[in-house]
């Protein structure tokens, strides 16, 4: 089956910095990759939408100079957590699409906690 | 605005019992419809997805079932095993290949 590979698996990191989160499709070109966040014991909340090339599309209430997202290749799209702060601590996880295949294949996750 | 809720938030069972999941929409104009499991901490995997044109789907000791009209849908495991043991996820599909999530069913099997 599709790989989507996620990196790092858990980062903690100081108020302030910044991060970046990897997500790489290993087995096919992925067209459209989604950004997920995920509180505990929620449901996972999509953060914006990118395609390949072109500039990520946000949902209502993401901040999008606070979320960084690059889609330059066809296998690989990364999240930067700018000036991250203890609010931003969360789980985050990317999934692909791509190859001829309708389902979402999805990362193992990043568990982001900012100190 | 879709909303998909999941009952019940957490369940458990013995082993070897049949159980189902229950999953509700409120906009039954989807794609379609797609179950997930998720272990702590991990990513989803994805176990079966129903277009809207579809009743059910099967995998294995796996049977999801939609009912677009009732904006409802069901994940019947059959003699569940203490593996089964995760949270299960249930997503309405809409354009763009954009999915809605519910909070999910945390579900142990005890052995």
């Amino acid at each position: 089956g599709a790989v989507v590979s996620q990196h790092p698996s858990r980062v903690i990191c100081k108020s302030g910095t910044s991060v970046k989160i990897e997500c790489r499709s290993l087995d096919f070109q992925a067209t459209t990759m989604f950004w997920y966040r995920q509180f505990p014991k929620k449901s996972l909340m999509l953060m914006a939408t990118s395609n390949e090339g072109s500039k990520a599309t946000y949902e209502q209430g993401v901040e999008k100079d606070k979320f960084l997202i690059n889609h330059a290749s066809l296998t690989l799209s990364t999240l930067t957590v700018t000036s991250a702060h203890p609010e931003d601590s969360s789980f985050y996880i990317c999934s692909a699409q791509g190859g001829g295949k309708e389902k979402l294949f999805f990362g193992s996750g990043t568990q982001l906690s900012v100190l | 605005k879709q909303e998909v809720t999941q009952i019940p938030a957490a369940l458990s069972v013995p082993e070897g019992e049949n159980l189902v999941l229950n999953c509700s929409f409120t906009d039954s104009a989807i794609y379609n419809l797609q179950w997930f499991r998720q272990d702590p901490g991990k990513g989803l995997t994805s176990l079966l997805l129903i277009q809207s044109s579809q009743r059910e789907q099967t995998s294995g000791r796996l049977n999801a079932s939609l009912d677009k009209s009732s904006g409802r849908s069901t994940l019947y495991i059959a003699a569940s095993q203490p593996g089964d043991s995760a949270t299960y996820l249930c997503a309405a599909g809409t354009s763009g290949s954009r999915l809605t999530f519910g909070e999910g069913t945390q579900l142990t099997v005890n052995p």
